[in-house]
């Protein structure tokens, strides 16, 4: 069974970065899947974030690309979200998840994470 | 980018009635050498994450009750409850995965009536 875990702190400043890590169980993040991060802001909609390959390719929202970089960690099965300069508007459930029928980027998620509420707050 | 629209935001259904939810992409996702539509659609409970029902737009997933039907092509889409349980109240949202950035609709709330 594919077990997604997100971790991370739960509070963060603003202007500073946050980091979250997903751990993948039940399965290698260095098959051939694609790993991801979405979120939502509170009372909002779902927002795609970032996709990485098994390979390491990266795709970015165009919205977030200059702050935001996904990482692949094949030793730890592990994948991880920075996010630099955040803001309030930055404060959102995070979720990771896994990718099928990737092609050039393009993913749904057949796997999600319980997902992790980050605040930015002083 | 792609935008997807959802309609309606919202709706309120009576136990066992049918409930329709719309979805259209600003561009058609379908495929054509495949006959393939990049759509997928999602149902989203309060402290569950979202749940995947449908990919290739018509394609149930593993486990989906046979009460749910996705259909539509190239621009338009819907999401059919055809004998709404209480079990079913969620937001759902479609998604498209043609390309990135990868972009969901508003969501549409589905409630008892």
């Amino acid at each position: 069974q594919l077990l997604l875990q997100e971790s991370g702190p739960r509070l963060v400043k603003p202007s500073e970065t946050l980091s979250l890590t997903c751990t993948v169980s039940g399965d290698s993040v260095s098959r051939g899947y694609y790993w991801v991060w979405l979120r939502q802001p509170p009372r909002k909609g779902l927002e795609w974030i970032a996709s990485i390959s098994h390979s390491g390719d990266t795709y970015y929202s165009p919205s977030l690309k200059s702050r935001v970089a996904i990482l692949l960690d094949a030793s730890k099965n592990q994948f991880s979200l920075i996010l630099t300069s955040v803001t309030a508007a930055d404060t959102a459930v995070f979720y990771c998840a896994r990718g099928r029928y990737c092609s050039g980027g393009g993913c749904y998620f057949d796997n999600w994470g319980q997902g992790t509420l980050v605040t930015v707050s002083s | 980018d792609i935008v997807m629209t959802q309609s309606p935001d919202s709706l309120a259904v009576s136990l066992g009635e049918r409930a329709t939810i719309n979805c259209r992409s600003s561009q058609s996702v379908l495929f054509r050498s495949t006959n393939k539509n990049y759509l997928a659609w999602y149902q989203h409970k309060p402290g569950q994450p979202p749940k995947v029902l449908f990919y290739w737009a018509s394609t149930r997933e593993s486990g989906v009750p046979d009460r749910f039907i996705g259909s539509g092509s190239g621009t338009d889409f819907t999401l059919t409850i055809t004998s709404l349980q209480a079990e079913d109240v969620a937001v759902y949202y479609c998604q498209q995965y043609w390309s990135p950035p990868l972009t969901f609709g508003g969501g549409t709330k589905v409630e008892i009536k």
